[in-house]
């Protein structure tokens, strides 16, 4: 079994500041098949990215993906208020099982 | 506009069985693979079960295995999930989510609002 690993487990940021959020995974998977998605308290979770670095339809276009193998990263351009969220990886490449990551908590500062 | 809505959800006694329902709408049901997702309270996301788009294939994580059923009505637009020998441990939100392929390597791109399934005596 792939287990992702998110780090920070929480980061505080300021609105207009830059957010790196980190996944990595205990071994590869095929293709990058890696997703991101945000998820605010008490809704269900919005897909961001898929295949490592594409966005999904109407995400903004200050979120962006990056990695490879075992390594990789969402970013946050400048934040804006509504991103204050819980953020998990997942892959998607040793399906037909699914992992998460334990997710990341952007908070304000 | 795709919709996904769970139904079902509740308090059951350890050992008893739940059914889930999601009713799709607002995108062509038939062909896209769709799972099952939970979350306990105040923990992460836990992939449960995942169908094909016929209904042929399913697949479960370890910890539901033999207990949980999942499947499909594609006449109805329906997907279900059958939950028996409820554990307290099966305690969560449970979120049906759409396969943006149609094959398994495919992300999550549409969720339901999810149901709560507490399982206590």
């Amino acid at each position: 079994e792939i287990v992702l690993t998110q780090s920070p487990g929480t980061l505080s940021l300021s609105p207009g500041e830059r957010a790196t959020l980190s996944c990595r995974a205990s071994q590869s998977f095929s293709s990058n098949y890696l997703a991101w998605y945000q998820q605010k308290p008490g809704l269900a979770p919005r897909l961001l990215i898929y295949g490592a670095s594409s966005r999904a339809t109407g995400i903004p276009d200050r979120f962006s993906g990056s990695g490879s193998g075992t390594d990789f990263t969402l970013t946050i351009s400048r934040l804006e208020p509504e991103d204050y969220a819980v953020y998990y990886c997942q892959q998607y490449g040793s399906s037909p099982l699914y992992t998460f990551g334990q997710g990341t908590k952007l908070e304000i500062k | 506009q795709v919709q996904l809505v769970e139904s079902g959800g509740g308090v059951v006694q350890p050992g008893r069985s739940l059914r889930l329902s999601c009713a799709a709408s607002g995108f062509t049901f038939s062909i896209y693979g769709m799972h099952w997702v939970r979350q306990a309270p105040g923990k992460g996301l836990e992939w449960v079960a995942v169908i094909s788009y016929d209904g042929i294939n399913k697949y479960y994580e370890d910890a539901v295995k033999g207990r949980f059923t999942i499947s499909r009505d594609n006449s109805k637009n329906t997907l279900s999930l059958q939950m028996n020998n409820l554990r307290a441990e099966d305690t969560a939100v449970y979120f049906c989510a759409k396969s943006r392929g149609g094959g398994y390597n495919s992300p999550f791109d549409y969720w339901g609002q999810g149901a709560l399934v507490t399982v206590s005596s």
